[in-house]
């Protein structure tokens, strides 16, 4: 069965500059999330599109931007990169919010990302 | 701090044995569910259990749900060394809108 797709799974980025992390959900599925996970720490909400809206917001910060797009693809754009943005990014996708009636969130495997 | 608090951080049995971890939430919710990690890979639903759900099982798990102490725990019976994981809970709950919160995570090590 399709799973959740992101890419890049590896990226490197000096200070300042800038990257896009891309989302595919499974197909039918109308709402995506992203979370961000540093090492060892639990994934912290960033947030979440339904149907191209964003559905709600987390701790996701200014310098970062993010929409789902009318094929429900979804990208998250990070600007002015810190030393601290390093991290695995997780985007999850549902049918329906919350997870819908199951309440369950499938995960791609995530984007590492690497600020240098 | 953290919706979901998990307890113990790290944990490390031998095959066959029993593992059990706990997770501490705040607020009220529509459910808790838990997810298992392994080392930098995505997250993986094992479980959901609903508020209104004291216990439930699948496979080798056993989830308890207590709404009065706002706490759950994650029971793996008769381990494998493909446990060898973190096992996050995470809470949808009333307050915090379309979104799953989840814990700190606990580390489960599997000694073959």
């Amino acid at each position: 069965a399709a799973g959740v797709i992101q890419s890049p799974r590896h990226l490197i980025k000096e200070k300042r500059e800038t990257a896009t992390l891309k989302c595919y959900p499974i197909p039918r599925h109308d709402t995506v999330y992203w979370y961000q996970q540093g090492p060892g720490q639990d994934p912290q909400f960033l947030i979440s599109f339904y149907e191209k809206m964003q559905s709600d917001k987390g701790s996701i910060p200014d310098r970062f931007s993010a929409q789902q797009f009318s094929d429900y693809h979804s990208e998250l754009n990070m600007s002015s990169l810190e030393l601290g943005d390093s991290a695995l990014y997780f985007c999850a996708s549902s049918y329906g919010l919350a997870g819908g009636d199951t309440g369950e969130l499938f995960f791609g495997e995530g984007s590492r990302l690497t600020v240098l | 701090s953290q919706q979901g608090e998990e307890d113990p951080q790290a944990l490390s049995i031998q095959e066959g044995e029993n593992a059990t971890m706990n997770c501490s939430y705040k607020t009220s919710i529509n459910n808790l569910q838990w997810y298992r990690q392994n080392s930098g890979r995505g997250l993986v639903h094992l479980i959901l259990i609903r508020s209104n759900e004291r216990e439930k099982h699948s496979g080798r798990l056993r989830v308890t749900l207590d709404t009065s102490k706002k706490s759950s725990s994650l029971l793996i019976t008769a381990s494998r060394a493909a446990d060898t994981a973190s096992y996050f809970c995470a809470t949808d709950n009333l307050a915090a809108g379309n979104k799953l919160t989840f814990g700190g995570g606990t580390r489960v090590l599997v000694k073959p």
